[in-house]
């Protein structure tokens, strides 16, 4: 099994809604990642977990919060967004062990997130 | 900083021409580089990966190039299809760490 799973598909929310977004992998991943991407752009590194622990953050505004429960899932929680937030936002794994940095990047589909 | 540009940044072709991509990085210092293709509102699908240690990688009728001195990969497709058509993204990734940079993307429209 080679997929990365998030849901949901689409997301619109108000400014003042709290909402989630969910990634799941199943790969033995443990290195999980958060990507903004905008419209006709590349995706922009967010947030990167490496063995359930918070290991970049890109300067993101605290209104995204990330979580990272177990080795197969990462959240990302949103509140307070604002307009300039919609876009793509893409999750992603790669293999990780103690001592070497490995890899190709498995990404899921995407939540295509709208802020009203 | 990292900057990472791809050339050119659209591209139109007859089916069945051979093609080649061009990616280009200001710092040398890479762990890896990898490409990616991305249809329209869709996630990312790794094609290829290079260690900074190889030269070239190939899978089936794609075939990616890394000379990390002067900070260039290319990514060449040959006899390519209408399948083909999507954006098309280098990554880089910084020597030990696990920022990615991604270029702009080639936007390719193979016609039938």
């Amino acid at each position: 099994d080679t997929e990365v799973t998030q849901t949901p598909k689409h997301l619109v929310m108000g400014m003042t809604n709290k909402k989630s977004l969910k990634c799941e992998q199943h790969m033995g991943h443990r290195a999980m990642y958060w990507y903004k991407q905008k419209a006709k752009k590349p995706p922009e590194l967010m947030f990167v977990y490496s063995y359930e622990k918070l290991s970049i953050n890109e300067s993101v505004p605290s209104r995204f919060s990330p979580e990272c429960p177990n080795s197969s899932l990462l959240n990302l929680h949103l509140h307070a967004l604002q307009p300039e937030d919609s876009a793509l936002y893409l999750c992603a794994s790669s293999q990780e062990r103690t001592g070497t940095i490995t890899d190709t990047q498995y990404f899921g589909p995407g939540t295509r997130l709208t802020v009203l | 900083k990292q900057e990472v540009t791809q050339i050119p940044a659209a591209l139109s072709v007859p089916e069945g021409e051979n093609l080649v991509l061009n990616c280009s990085f200001t710092d040398s210092a890479i762990y890896n580089l990898q490409w990616f293709r991305q249809d329209p509102g869709k996630g990312l699908t790794s094609l290829l990966l290079i260690q900074s240690s190889q030269r070239e990688q190939t899978s089936g009728r794609l075939n990616a190039s890394l000379d990390k001195s002067s900070g260039r990969s290319t990514l060449y497709i040959a006899a390519s299809q209408p399948g083909d058509s999507a954006t098309y993204l280098c990554a880089v990734r910084r020597n030990y760490g696990q920022n990615f940079v991604f270029g702009p993307g080639t936007r390719l429209s193979v016609l039938p």
